[in-house]
């Protein structure tokens, strides 16, 4: 089981749909979580943390479930400009005080016009 | 967010010769990191690079294939030694402190010919 599992997509949604994305990750002990987004050819960018109180940003809403290791992300009315690989990431503790960023497959979205 | 430069940002190179990729950041970082991202995949973690002491690899790389310095708290080193064809990827540094979401570079994407 790979430890962040996303949806490959790709999602074609039209302009002004909402479109949600899953995450799932294996490692309970994981401390922090994240929505990065990466347009084609660029390095990634940070989207959002996601806390477990859930969070929004404008258009972006994030949740958490730490029971069911389950992370979300919510995109209301989508842009042309949202076209984009959304990775999901986790910060886990790995030995000592060290942590690293695992980072899911992505979820590749299109907004059509 | 700190200003993580990257060079070069691509190269084609012969196979058997090395690179080295550099990563300058704008202020002093405690955790800097090299990724490879080959293509159609998401981010996998080569190393950690340390100030004043060795980096720390992740499984299934090796510091003679992938030999890093990192002589102060803004610069690092990525070298990809003896390239083959699979070495073709986009490598990246990031930043991040411990409990922080990571900021990338622009990446240096590297053909192997």
């Amino acid at each position: 089981r790979k430890e962040v599992e996303q949806d490959p997509g790709p999602f074609n949604v039209p302009e002004g749909a909402t479109v949600a994305f899953n995450c799932t990750y294996s490692n309970s002990a994981s401390q922090s979580f994240f929505w990065y987004r990466q347009d084609c050819r660029k390095e990634p960018k940070l989207l959002m943390s996601v806390y477990s109180s859930g969070n929004e940003d404008g258009r972006f809403t994030a949740q958490l479930n730490r029971a069911s290791q389950y992370i979300s992300l919510l995109i209301r009315d989508s842009k042309l400009s949202d076209s984009a690989t959304y990775l999901c990431v986790v910060n886990m503790r790995t030995s000592g005080s060290a942590r690293q960023l695992t980072f899911g497959s992505g979820t590749q979205l299109t907004v059509l016009p | 967010s700190a200003v993580i430069s990257q060079k070069p940002s691509r190269d084609i190179c012969q196979r058997g010769t090395s690179l080295t990729i550099q990563c300058q950041v704008d202020s002093q970082v405690t955790m800097m990191f090299w990724y490879r991202q080959q293509p159609g995949q998401s981010l996998t973690l080569i190393a950690t690079a340390n100030q004043g002491s060795e980096a720390t690899y992740e499984s299934g790389f090796v510091i003679d294939k992938f030999p890093i310095s990192r002589p102060n708290l803004t610069f690092s080193t990525l070298t990809v030694s003896n390239m083959s064809p699979e070495d073709s990827s986009i490598y990246l540094c990031s930043v991040g402190d411990r409990d922080q979401p990571q900021h990338f570079g622009d990446g240096t994407r590297l053909s192997i010919l």
